[in-house]
């Protein structure tokens, strides 16, 4: 079954103290992306990877980063998370070809930085 | 860079009637525009799509329209059922190779039994 599968689901956490969540798919895709919801605000892009190391900057990149070095994984890092953080993430991914493919999205991941 | 505006934000619809949501784009040079639905709890999951050489695409009992000339593209789904209660999400796709999708900022689709 095709799928993108992110941990943890839920999360509490304190500031300041680095997080990781991990974001993995079984797709054999080449685009990955991760993604936060917030209300109001819809899907706003944090960083996306159009193949092995290689990641770039998406909408709002501040705070986050990611690492690409393998194709099926696609981590999120919160170095140092604040409470501006708190919010809905979603990983996704997509084949690469003529613009326009599918994109799946995982479950998603409730971050609360307190 | 592109923006894209999606209105309304809430829809209340009566069961089998017909909901249309709408979006608008700025970047002429976007050519694909998906549509997600999100229920509760969930991900997004495509819908329906449609790329700027086509006008108009039907699946069942949704339907996405695009006028790319106005830069704005909508979706219609009739004889709404209480199962179609959930967020839709459109988006549009630069056309520069790097694969950045734009979403809009979602509408919330309650259809009363």
């Amino acid at each position: 079954e095709a799928q993108v599968t992110q941990n943890p689901r839920y999360l509490i956490t304190v500031t300041g103290k680095k997080l990781t969540v991990t974001c993995s798919q079984n797709m054999n895709h080449e685009y990955m992306s991760w993604y936060r919801q917030d209300p109001g605000l819809g899907l706003r892009q944090i960083y996306y990877s159009m193949n092995v190391e290689v990641t770039d900057k998406g909408d709002v990149p501040e705070g986050y980063k990611v690492s690409r070095k393998e194709k099926r994984n696609f981590p999120l890092i919160l170095e140092s998370p604040s409470p501006n953080q708190t919010s809905l993430y979603f990983c996704a991914s997509s084949s690469l070809g003529p613009s326009g493919n599918t994109i799946y999205f995982g479950e998603g991941s409730w971050l609360t930085v307190v | 860079g592109e923006n894209v505006e999606q209105h309304p934000s809430t829809l209340s619809v009566q069961e089998g009637d017909s909901a249309v949501i709408k979006c608008t784009y700025s970047d002429s040079a976007s050519n694909y525009f998906p549509w997600y639905k999100q229920e509760l709890g969930k991900g997004p999951q495509l819908i329906i799509d449609i790329r700027s050489n086509v006008g108009e695409k039907k699946d069942q009992r949704i339907a996405v329209t695009l006028n790319k000339t106005a830069k704005h593209f909508s979706l219609h789904i009739t004889e709404t059922q209480p199962e179609d209660s959930a967020v839709y999400f459109c988006a549009a796709s630069e056309a520069s190779g790097t694969y950045k999708y734009i979403f809009g900022t979602g509408t919330r689709l309650k259809v009363l039994a």
